[in-house]
């Protein structure tokens, strides 16, 4: 089955820094790739994804990048804010099923 | 626009119990997704049942079952619990179309404490 890493698994940045956080999966049948944010006492939200005819997405200050052929995404966030702070999770889909990464925990320091 | 409910929020269960957990998808949102979140497994697939078919099955022993209903609202069901089924038990709906993907909508889960 499908299998997704995730680095890193702590993030501490500076206010108004750029995070980013990088994913690898196994299988290339995966076909979206989104990314959610969780916080604490909440369920995952979802912030941003993309399709595998695509390579790259922004909305605002978060973009993702897809690398078909490495098997690699990730996460870029510009211009941190604290209530960027969370645990975001990347996710590779394929058919219903969804395989996500171990979760990367973001600290943004004011 | 309403968002996924679960519910109960929380629940204490004894060793041996079974229990029901409750899911109402967004409306229009044919497919739920359950997933089991700790902290040292992260999220993990139970099942996905799309127009009250169980499309997908992840690998969690039979004691974990689910349905879905008319109205794509589902139910999930643990049959003789184990301490290790303490989990944060989320459902996340989607449009889930038949050879797309959707991103998902979770809920906010419940919290199941076997004791």
């Amino acid at each position: 089955g499908e299998n997704v890493e995730q680095h890193p698994s702590t993030l501490s940045v500076q206010e108004g820094d750029s995070a980013v956080i990088k994913c690898t999966y196994s299988d290339s049948a995966s076909n979206y790739f989104p990314w959610y944010k969780q916080e604490l006492g909440k369920g995952p939200q979802l912030i941003i994804d993309i399709r595998s005819n695509v390579g790259e997405k922004k909305d605002q200050r978060i973009a993702v990048t897809l690398n078909k052929t490495a098997k690699h995404f990730s996460l870029h966030i510009t211009e941190t804010q604290p209530e960027d702070s969370a645990v975001y999770f990347c996710a590779a889909s394929m058919g219903g099923k969804s395989t996500f990464g171990d979760g990367t925990t973001l600290t943004v320091k004011p | 626009k309403a968002g996924v409910t679960q519910t109960p929020r929380y629940l204490i269960k004894t060793r041996g119990q079974q229990v029901t957990l409750s899911c109402s998808p967004i409306s229009g949102h044919r497919s739920v997704s359950w997933y089991q979140q700790t902290p040292g497994q992260g999220l993990q697939f139970l099942f996905e049942y799309f127009s009250e078919t169980q499309r997908n099955k992840g690998n969690f022993p039979g004691r974990f079952s689910g349905r879905q209903f008319s109205n794509s609202r589902s139910e999930m069901n643990v049959s003789t619990l184990e301490l290790g089924d303490s989990a944060l038990y989320l459902c996340a709906s989607s449009l889930g179309g038949q050879r797309s993907v959707y991103g998902y909508t979770f809920g906010s889960g419940t919290r199941l404490t076997v004791v």
